[in-house]
C-alpha cells in the first residue's frame, strides 16, 4: 500500500473550517483514498473515502487532486468533538488490512 | 446490531500467563483483523483474516496467534504475556478491501507486569 505524509498536527477554532492535508504521490490507480479518525480513549472510526472524485458526506469533505498524489479532508465547521487523530490510509482492492501512519492530531479551541 | 464488540475491557497479565482476547461482529465480514496501539502511536497491524479458515501475518506478529473457526469470532491469543505486549488492542471488521468501511471495536487495555 502506498505511503502517506501528513502534518504531525494542527489546531483549528471551533466553528471555523479545516482543512487537513494528505500526500500520497506514489498512489497507484486502484488505490483508495480513506480517512478515520481516533477520539481520545476510543477506537477510530471512519470519516470517508474516495478514489477520484470528490466525495462529501455528513461528517466531512474529500478533496481529491487531479493526479491523485494529494488529498485535503474538509471539516466545514470544527466543533470541540472534532478533536482527534486523523488519519489518511491509501488503500488497494487487493490489500490486507488499513495500514495506519501516525496521522495528523487536530486540535479545536473554543 | 451491536457492531464489533471486544472483551474484555481492562486486562492484567504478569509475564508468563497466557490469555485469549475476544473480538466478534455481527454484520457478517468477510474480513477481520487486530491491532496494537502504544502510546502516542499509530495503530500497527498483527494479524488479519479474509474468512473463516484464512489467517494472514501482519507488520508485528511475534507472540500472538489467531485462529478464524466462524465468520463473527476472531479471538487473539497471548501464548506467554510479556512487558512488551502491554498496549491497546483493538479488533476491525469490513465486508472487504479497497471501497469498504473499516468497523472497529472499542478495545482492550491490556498490562503486562
Amino acid at each position: 500500500d502506498a505511503k502517506t505524509t501528513q502534518p504531525n498536527s494542527m489546531e483549528s477554532n471551533e466553528e471555523e473550517p479545516v482543512h487537513l492535508p494528505c500526500n500520497h504521490s506514489t498512489i497507484s490507480g486502484t488505490d483508495y483514498i480513506h480517512w478515520y479518525r481516533q477520539l481520545p480513549s476510543q477506537g477510530p472510526e471512519y470519516v470517508i473515502h474516495g478514489l477520484t472524485s470528490n466525495v462529501n458526506n455528513r461528517m466531512a469533505s474529500l478533496a481529491i487532486a487531479e493526479d491523485r498524489k494529494s488529498s485535503t479532508l474538509i471539516l466545514h465547521r470544527a466543533t470541540l468533538r472534532d478533536a482527534a487523530v486523523y488519519y489518511c490510509i491509501v488503500y488497494n482492492q487487493a490489500g490486507t488490512a488499513l495500514i495506519f501512519g501516525k496521522g495528523t492530531t487536530l486540535s479545536v479551541s473554543s | 446490531n451491536a457492531g464489533v464488540t471486544q472483551t474484555p475491557k481492562f486486562q492484567v497479565l504478569k509475564t508468563g500467563q497466557s490469555m485469549t482476547l475476544q473480538c466478534a461482529q455481527d454484520m457478517n465480514h468477510e474480513y477481520m483483523s487486530w491491532y496494537r496501539q502504544d502510546p502516542g502511536m499509530g495503530l500497527r497491524l498483527i494479524h488479519y483474516s479474509v474468512g473463516a479458515g484464512i489467517t494472514d501475518q501482519g507488520e508485528v506478529p511475534n507472540g500472538y496467534n489467531v485462529s478464524r473457526s466462524t465468520t463473527e469470532d476472531f479471538p487473539l491469543r497471548l501464548l506467554s504475556a510479556a512487558p512488551s505486549q502491554t498496549s491497546v488492542y483493538f479488533c476491525a471488521s469490513s465486508s472487504g478491501t479497497g471501497t469498504y468501511e473499516q468497523y472497529f471495536g472499542p478495545g482492550t487495555r491490556l498490562t503486562v507486569t
